[in-house]
């Protein structure tokens, strides 16, 4: 298996736009999870799923964040409109047996 | 609510030395612990997990955790470090599979 992909790997983006960052998990993984990453506040979650519904979302920092999982093997997470505190590394991550897989990450960058 | 506390932002241990990386955590009910790895522009990669049975458990790359449920702490060793050891450690708990929650991570730095 490919691990957990995640797509772009690196986004620059203007105030005020709207950002859609993607993932895929492992297949066969029934949870899926959305983390943000920053120096200052640590790995936070913001979202996670089981078998495609959202379970927990108290994490969300705020409505412009969203995130929707159609179907098992694609996930998005949208900021709508994006900010420059947006601005960090965003995690996918999918689980099977507790553990996590995490993905690559994408690098976003809020101007 | 849970939590993790790692306590130190650095370690620095010589290469062939034995390390320890410090966590203790908070949880109601019996927890899930776990230690995760990552190295730089990297995402997170599993290490090791305790749920139940003996305390000490053996993971990747020769690291081991020792679970002590009387001083709520699951410390991450191993016996002789690596240069290529040399990265960032997180510890998580859930008190249930599913949602962990983080420590802030600890940076391990070998020394050759």
């Amino acid at each position: 298996d490919a691990g957990v992909i995640q797509s772009p790997r690196h986004e620059v983006t203007e105030m005020g736009q709207e950002v859609t960052l993607r993932c895929k998990p492992i297949s066969g993984h029934n949870s899926l999870f959305w983390y943000r990453q920053t120096m200052m506040r640590g790995l936070e979650l913001l979202i996670y799923f089981n078998n495609n519904v959202p379970i927990d979302d108290s994490g969300m920092p705020e409505d412009r964040f969203s995130a929707k999982m159609p179907n098992a093997s694609f996930s998005t997470l949208k900021i709508q409109p994006s900010e420059p505190r947006d601005s960090a590394v965003y995690f996918c991550a999918s689980s099977q047996d507790e553990k996590l897989f995490f993905g690559s990450g994408t690098q976003l960058s809020v101007l | 609510a849970q939590s993790v506390a790692q306590p130190e932002d650095q370690v620095n241990v010589a290469e062939g030395n034995p390390l320890t990386v410090k966590c203790t955590y908070s949880v109601s009910g019996n927890p899930y612990l776990f230690w995760y790895v990552q190295y730089p522009n990297r995402g997170l990669q599993f290490l090791l997990k305790y749920i139940t049975g003996d305390n000490l458990v053996k993971g990747s790359y020769g690291f081991e955790a020792e679970f002590n449920k009387s001083q709520t702490s699951f410390h991450l060793k191993k016996p002789s470090a690596l240069v290529s050891d040399s990265a960032l450690y997180f510890c998580a708990v859930s008190a249930y599979a599913g949602k962990s929650t983080f420590g802030d991570g600890t940076t391990l730095t070998v020394k050759p």
